[in-house]
């Protein structure tokens, strides 16, 4: 199966900045990834599949971007509702798999 | 609007086996590929299973394939999962989520349940 591995595991931000978050895939995945949001005691919710489009509902902030192997997210100025856990997510082949998520929180 | 409610969930004791549910509303369910993503406490996500619209393709994460079983029910709207042979690792919030496409499945997942709590417990 195919990994991702995502960096950093945490990342402290202040309100206003922006944050960057990387996903890597040990194959490629051409542009078969999706972004989602967690937050505590909710269910996941898709911010980004293709690589870079936007789910519905979601944000001009959050951009996705990347092709193949290497991909990243980033929310252009963070507000109080965006501090939560993103997971990168292929879709390439059966099984997809997460990658471990990163953890974004108030600096 | 879409809703995704699962059922079923509850302890068992390694080996023992449960059904866990998920009623699907606000929209036209047997259009939709569904999932079943589980995620341990504290832990990332995991995606289980995946069922065609039609129910004719189905797929599994290694972990489960010949113990869980994934079907659907169109005219109820009720997607299932069939756990037997449950072990300690399988304890987690399972979630239904429906896929993005129509009539086909890609694994996307665009809409979720709030999930249903698994523990397989001795």
């Amino acid at each position: 199966e195919i990994v991702m591995t995502q960096s950093p595991a945490s990342l402290s931000v202040s309100p206003g900045e922006r944050a960057t978050l990387s996903c890597r895939a040990s194959q490629s995945v051409r542009r078969n990834l999706a972004w989602y949001q967690q937050k505590p005691g909710q269910a996941p919710r898709l911010l980004i599949y293709g690589a870079s489009t936007r789910a519905t509902g979601i944000p001009a902030r959050f951009s996705g971007t990347g092709s193949g192997t290497e991909f990243t997210l980033t929310i252009s100025s963070l507000q109080s509702e965006d501090f939560a856990v993103y997971y990168c997510q292929h879709y390439d082949i059966w099984p997809c798999t997460f990658g471990q998520g990163t953890k974004v929180d108030i600096k | 609007q879409v809703q995704l409610v699962e059922s079923g969930g509850g302890v068992v004791q390694p080996g023992w086996s449960l059904r866990l549910s998920c009623a699907a509303s606000g929209f036209t369910f047997s259009t939709y590929g569904m999932h079943w993503v589980r995620q341990a406490p504290g832990k990332g996500l995991e995606w289980v299973a995946v069922i065609w619209n039609d129910g004719n393709n189905k797929y599994y994460t290694d972990s489960v394939k010949g113990r869980f079983t994934i079907s659907r029910d169109n005219s109820k709207n009720t997607l299932y999962l069939q756990m037997n042979g449950l072990r300690a690792e399988d304890t987690a919030v399972y979630y239904c989520a429906r896929d993005i496409l129509i009539h086909d499945s890609s694994g996307v997942f665009d809409y979720w349940g709030q999930g249903t709590l698994v523990t397989v417990s001795s």
